[in-house]
């Protein structure tokens, strides 16, 4: 994947209640990983969750959930119950494998802001 | 729980000057990484490493930076002569496969 596209900047939620970041990527590959990462206001990257390209079943890691679409390239994170705590940067973060290489590649990330 | 630490977590150079970041990985880790990021900007890649060699670098990664792993439990990133356009939080990360960890990074401020 060369192109990650988190296309909401900024979003916002009351605690408690349940937000949606979105993720598009391009990719030729069939096989590979996706992630999210989570960055506090200290800068430290968090692994949030991961998705196997080749399985079908949506990962779930507590609050956090996928909606992966393989067809249509989509790795959506879903986050229930959002706490205070949830405030942060979100990275969709596909791993490439292309050419022998291993890295990580970004997208410009969603400002997450759980309000009171 | 085994974590990738960084040191230092804040250095300050002038411009034109040599920079060593250092990093611990988890250690049964095999892939080792830097990432940089920009104030306000996206995670970049600048390299990574397996078997004792580069396996991949950026565009950014041109000759004033360098890696090493001197002693099999270290991993340094060097920067020859710093550039103010160098001042960034550089993180690194390491994995046993595709998930990767990432430390608390150091930020460069080039001054």
């Amino acid at each position: 994947a060369q192109t990650v596209t988190q296309s909401q900047p900024e979003m916002s939620v009351q605690e408690a209640e349940t937000v949606t970041l979105s993720c598009t990527y391009d990719t030729s590959e069939n096989n590979y990983y996706l992630f999210w990462y989570k960055q506090p206001p200290s800068r430290q990257m968090i692994l949030v969750i991961r998705q196997e390209a080749y399985k079908q079943q949506n990962a779930t890691e507590n609050r956090f959930s996928v909606n992966f679409q393989k067809a249509a390239k989509s790795f959506s994170l879903k986050i229930s119950d959002s706490q205070l705590g949830d405030t942060a940067m979100y990275f969709c973060a596909p791993h490439v494998t292309q050419g022998g290489s291993e890295k990580l590649v970004f997208g410009k990330g969603t400002k997450l802001t759980v309000n009171p | 729980e085994p974590e990738v630490t960084q040191t230092p977590s804040h250095q300050v150079t002038q411009m034109g000057q040599e920079v060593i970041l250092r990093c611990v990985p988890i250690s049964n880790h095999l892939y080792f990484y830097w990432y940089r990021q920009i104030l306000g900007q996206k995670v970049e890649f600048l390299v990574s490493f397996y078997n004792n060699e580069i396996s991949e670098k950026s565009e950014i990664f041109d000759d004033q930076f360098s890696v090493e792993r001197p002693d099999g439990s270290n991993f340094t990133l060097k920067i020859r002569s710093t550039k103010l356009e160098d001042s960034a939080m550089y993180f690194c990360a390491s994995s046993a496969r595709y998930e990767q960890y990432f430390g608390p990074g150091t930020r460069l401020t080039v001054t």
